[in-house]
This record gives structure tokens, C-alpha cells and sequence, in this order.
């Protein structure tokens, strides 16, 4: 089973900032199966970046993803009010798929 | 427009059994693998099982192997999860999703249910 860690756990932030959220797999990601979501509140996870660098239909460009083998890396560009949430990694390369433990990312 | 609407969830006793159903709209059904996940309170997400588009395949999560069953009536456009011999540990909200590759299980989950929560309990 790969498990994929996230560092670091919460990231206090303000509006406007810059925001790198790690993701390391415990051993390669075949193909670069690597899939960040983003969760806010009472609500589903949201597809936000697929096969480690592709955007999902409808998600800005401030989002971006990086990364290959046991390594990845979502960037967010200028943090908007809205993004204020619970990201998690997932790798779909292998079985079982897994998910990171999640990074918060609060208002400051 | 693309919808996964979860039901069938309760609070049930451990050692008892409960059926998840998942019913789909807005897509073509018979195309999409679809798996479950689940969120105990607080904490976060955990793979459950996953279902080929034709539901030749499937596979499990340690944690659930020989206890759950993951099926599919392509039929109805609706998906279940069997949970047998439920333990306290599988209380959570269990989300369906659909694997975004078309005819295969190793895509992303593109699109999520609003999930049903599972509570076992004496």
C-alpha cells in the first residue's frame, strides 16, 4: 500500500498569500496517478488537480500541481476568501488507492 | 446535469448489516467505473471499494475485504455497497464517485455525492 503524507498539517495564512502543500508518496506513483482535492465545510470533496499537474474542468488558474515519482506539490497562487479549506492528496496508480491525511488551510 | 445522490444509511448496531444505494443522472451510466469512500467524523478520507463500468471488477480496501460488497444494476444507474458485520469503526459518511476515466478504475474522482452517514452503535 503507498502511503502518502502531507506536511505540514495547517498552514495559517491571510488573503493574497502564496500557499505550497506537499505531498509525499511512500514509494513511486505509477504514472503520476496523483489527484489533489480540495474539501470545505458540510460539503463533498472537489476535484481540483488530476495525473499531478492537470486543472479540472472549472478550476482557476491560481491552482496548480507538480511533481513526479514520490513527490508532488499543489500551489495556490494568491489565496482567495474561498479557498480557505481541507486539501487531500490521492494516488490512483496502484491498489488500494489512498488519500494524504489532509493540510488545512485557515485564515490567519 | 451530473448527480450522485447517496440514501440508505442509519444507526445500526455492531455485527449488523445496512445497504448503501447510490443513484446516478446526468451521464451516461454504463461508462464510468465508481467507487465508495468514506469520512469518519472528523477526520479525513479513507477508499472503500471500486466497481468497473460493466461490474466485472471490482476491489477493496484491507479494512473492508470480506465484510462489504461494492455492485452495481447498470439497469436502474444505481450503485450499492452491502456492509456486513459492521463495526464501530465503519461509522462515517460514505460518498460515492465517479472515476473520471471512461472504461477503466484508475482515474480520479471527478464527481461526488453529498454522501450518507452510517452510524454503528449499540
Amino acid at each position: 500500500e503507498i502511503v502518502l503524507t502531507q506536511s505540514p498539517g495547517t498552514l495559517s495564512l491571510s488573503p493574497g498569500e502564496r500557499v505550497t502543500l506537499s505531498c509525499r508518496a511512500s514509494q513511486s506513483v505509477s504514472s503520476t496517478y496523483l489527484a489533489w482535492y480540495q474539501q470545505k465545510p458540510g460539503q463533498a470533496p472537489r476535484l481540483l488537480i488530476y495525473d499531478a499537474s492537470s486543472r479540472a474542468t472549472g478550476i482557476p488558474d491560481r491552482f496548480s500541481g507538480s511533481g513526479s515519482g514520490t513527490d508532488f506539490t499543489l500551489t495556490i497562487r494568491r489565496l482567495e476568501p474561498e479557498d480557505f479549506a481541507v486539501y487531500y492528496c490521492q494516488q490512483y496508480g496502484s491498489s488500494p488507492r489512498t488519500f494524504g491525511q489532509g493540510t488545512k488551510v485557515e485564515i490567519k | 446535469q451530473i448527480q450522485l445522490v447517496e440514501s440508505g444509511g442509519g444507526v445500526v448496531q455492531p455485527g449488523r448489516s445496512l445497504r448503501l444505494s447510490c443513484a446516478a443522472s446526468g451521464f451516461t451510466f454504463t461508462t464510468y467505473a465508481l467507487h465508495w469512500v468514506r469520512q469518519a467524523p472528523g477526520k479525513g478520507l479513507e477508499w472503500v471499494a471500486v466497481i468497473s463500468s460493466n461490474g466485472n471488477k471490482n476491489s477493496y480496501a484491507d479494512s473492508v475485504k470480506g465484510r462489504f460488497t461494492i455492485s452495481r444494476d447498470n439497469s436502474k444507474n444505481t450503485l450499492y455497497l452491502q456492509m456486513n458485520s459492521l463495526r464501530d469503526e465503519d461509522t462515517g459518511l460514505y460518498y460515492c464517485a465517479r472515476d473520471a476515466s471512461r472504461g477503466s478504475t484508475w482515474g480520479p474522482l471527478d464527481t461526488w455525492g453529498q454522501g450518507s452517514l452510517v452510524t454503528v452503535s449499540s
